[in-house]
């Protein structure tokens, strides 16, 4: 079965802490999205990645494919931070619709 | 400024009613997604399309329908075939290989 695991489940910060949320999958990816849900509900799309390293202001995704693993991470947090960070991947021999969702971390930061 | 619009933001649902969701974008993608968010779960595929007049039945498609008659919108009728309507639904879009761009969402309640 195709899984999506992601952790912590819940994450309490302190404002400026480094933060990391981990996603792991049980099998071969072609592909790893970073999603961020705020309260309002709205999900934006932060990273796609499928080997490496990307970078994007404070944010820093990560993926070891050896490791079936991937981390973002959020240097220097601020409370705007706060959000459900979701990862979603698209297995090898998925069509393009059929991505796979963990079930979001929560990350609270307080000033 | 490109993007996708989803209305209604609230919908209510009486029993026996069809109801139907709509999603309009104006980003050329040819990909389109409708997505169910249920408390403390991942995002669930309902339905997608990947060209004008096709589209496919993701995980969870009993008790939807949808059409794609037209690039720019995807419309979803939750039937009354769907005994447990009520949830967060959210339209996404995305060029292949590429990021998805979501919607603000629907969330649908049963009177």
């Amino acid at each position: 079965k195709n899984e999506v695991e992601q952790s912590p489940q819940n994450l309490t910060a302190q404002e400026g802490e480094f933060i990391t949320i981990n996603c792991s999958y049980s099998v071969g990816i072609s592909a790893l999205h970073w999603l961020q849900q705020h309260p309002g509900g709205g999900i934006v799309s932060l990273f796609m990645l499928s080997s490496g390293k990307k970078k994007h202001g404070r944010l820093i995704a990560t993926i070891n494919i050896q490791e079936k693993h991937s981390s973002l991470h959020i240097t220097a947090s601020h409370p705007r931070d706060s959000a459900v960070y979701i990862c979603a991947v698209l297995f090898y021999g998925g069509s393009q619709g059929n991505l796979i969702f963990g079930k979001g971390t929560k990350l609270s930061v307080k000033p | 400024d490109g993007g996708i619009t989803q209305s209604p933001k609230y919908l209510f649902r009486k029993e026996g009613q069809n109801v139907t969701l709509s999603c309009e974008q104006n980003l050329n993608h040819d990909a389109m997604y409708w997505y169910r968010q249920d408390p403390g779960q991942g995002l669930r595929l309902i339905y997608y399309s990947q060209i004008v007049n096709d589209f496919q039945k993701g995980d969870i498609a009993e008790g939807y329908s949808v059409s794609r008659e037209k690039k720019e919108s995807f419309p979803l009728t939750v039937t009354s075939a769907q005994k447990n309507p009520t949830a967060f639904y959210l339209c996404a879009t995305r060029h292949p290989y590429e990021k998805l761009f979501f919607g603000s969402g629907t969330q649908l309640s049963v009177l």
